[in-house]
């Protein structure tokens, strides 16, 4: 069963516009929840995380939202860049573990000229 | 070199072969993971190890086989496998507590014929 669930595999956006990047979890207690990215031949790299306390963190043109009673989680970039063309990883992690990173199964993101 | 090192990038494997997968780390952290990515399926926790001690085996099959001789380095030995375990097997490592954000090594492709 998926703890953390993308159910968009895919997304295509244009430049300078937003992308919204969307994550679902289903343990209630996750309480730290994180975004990666991953371009191809490369490892994920960290991208933003959010506590459990908040309802947002924002970073540049990076922005998560989390909304703890729908149990879901997204991420936005404004304005979107070719750059950002990548797969993004929604993971979460459990109260008191902190090595046990749960991950969904990743949104392919185009941002197309 | 800075970051994680994988090595090989690229491996093919008989299913009576015995092969090994190196993990390096210039990060100076203590924490050092396994993960495999198999395709459509999200990132799954193999091997946790927190100061060369192991901490976490998530119900991996035996034939797969970690070793951590210090904080740096981390191997897996890889045993009479199945094509199904054809993967992506990602490194990773960290600090062992607080806001655990994961460094990525670029993974070793493995492929079972």
């Amino acid at each position: 069963d998926q703890q953390v669930k993308q159910n968009s595999p895919s997304l295509s956006v244009q430049e300078g516009r937003i992308s919204i990047l969307n994550c679902d979890y289903t343990n209630s207690m996750f309480d730290y929840f994180l975004w990666y990215k991953k371009y191809p031949a490369e490892g994920p790299t960290f991208l933003i995380s959010i506590s459990s306390i908040k309802d947002k963190n924002e970073d540049g043109r990076f922005t998560v939202f989390l909304n703890k009673s729908a149990k879901h989680l997204s991420l936005h970039i404004v304005p979107s860049q070719p750059g950002d063309s990548a797969v993004y990883f929604c993971a979460a992690r459990p109260t008191g573990t902190a090595s046990k990173l749960t991950f969904g199964t990743g949104t392919r993101l185009q941002v197309t000229l | 070199e800075t970051g994680v090192t994988q090595t090989p990038r690229h491996l093919v494997m008989g299913m009576t072969n015995k092969k090994s997968l190196k993990c390096e780390q210039h990060l100076g952290h203590n924490a050092m993971y396994w993960y495999k990515q198999s395709a459509k399926k999200p990132l799954e926790l193999m091997f946790v190890y927190n100061f060369k001690e192991q901490t976490e085996n998530n119900s991996v099959p035996s034939r797969f086989s970690p070793e951590c001789p210090n904080s740096s380095h981390l191997f897996l030995h890889l045993h009479t496998l199945q094509p199904e375990d054809s993967a992506l097997y990602l490194c990773a490592s960290s600090q062992p507590s607080g806001a655990n954000v994961l460094t990525f090594g670029a993974g070793s492709r493995l492929t079972v014929l």
